[in-house]
């Protein structure tokens, strides 16, 4: 399974952008890059996933690399309810017959008031 | 509103006993997944289920067995021949597309008396 490297923790200001790094430099052309957040005692939630091109939704935005061998997870303005572990996660397409979602370890963002 | 319920929220196990972890979704998906989660850990996976009366062995399933009757529902027994069942138990749901992302419950609590 194609693994992924992310910084332990970040800290951030309230209401400020935040850029969460992932590097994923053995992903295979078929591997899509998702990511989850997870706040204290509860679980995963997903927040957005992408291939080759950039995607935005309501929640994050997903910057992908050229060689696709990194990505950037950006939250416009962060608020204290963004406080959460962030996990980047590569899921293979087609995937093994579990669809399994292979988590690190993630990184831990701090949002100072 | 559309969701996954686990429960209960805190489980406390004797030795020697077997327990059993309830999940149930009214999302309608056909995948159900059960993750185990250490301390400052990501998720592992335990067992899976795509479809109904059917289900496979993930990553770490010594020690646990489940169940897949009905669509809604996926229980998780954790039988005394797990010797570390103290952890953070996870179910999620997903449609069968391996790419769709997977929704997750609140979590269920284990330790040991």
């Amino acid at each position: 399974d194609a693994k992924t490297t992310q910084p332990n923790s970040m800290e951030s200001n309230e209401e400020e952008p935040v850029h969460l790094p992932c590097n994923h430099s053995t992903i295979s052309g078929t591997d899509y890059i998702h990511w989850y957040r997870q706040l204290p005692s509860q679980g995963p939630e997903y927040v957005i996933h992408g291939l080759t091109s950039n995607v935005n939704n309501r929640m994050a935005s997903l910057a992908i690399a050229e060689d696709r061998k990194s990505s950037t997870l950006i939250l416009h303005r962060a608020t204290l309810r963004d406080a959460a572990v962030y996990y980047c996660i590569l899921r293979a397409q087609p995937m093994d017959s579990s669809y399994k979602l292979i988590f690190g370890s993630g990184t831990r963002l701090l949002v100072r008031p | 509103d559309g969701g996954i319920t686990q429960s209960p929220k805190y489980l406390f196990r004797k030795e020697g006993q077997n327990v059993t972890l309830s999940c149930e979704q009214n999302l309608n998906h056909d995948a159900m997944y059960w993750y185990r989660q250490d301390p400052g850990q990501g998720l592992r996976l335990i067992y899976y289920s795509q479809i109904v009366n059917d289900f496979q062995k993930g990553d770490i399933a010594e020690g646990y067995s489940v169940s897949r009757e009905k669509k809604e529902s996926f229980p998780l027994t954790v039988t005394s021949a797990q010797k570390n069942p103290t952890a953070f138990y996870l179910c999620a749901s997903s449609d069968r597309d391996g790419n769709q992302p997977q929704h997750f419950g609140d979590g269920t609590r284990l330790s040991i008396l």
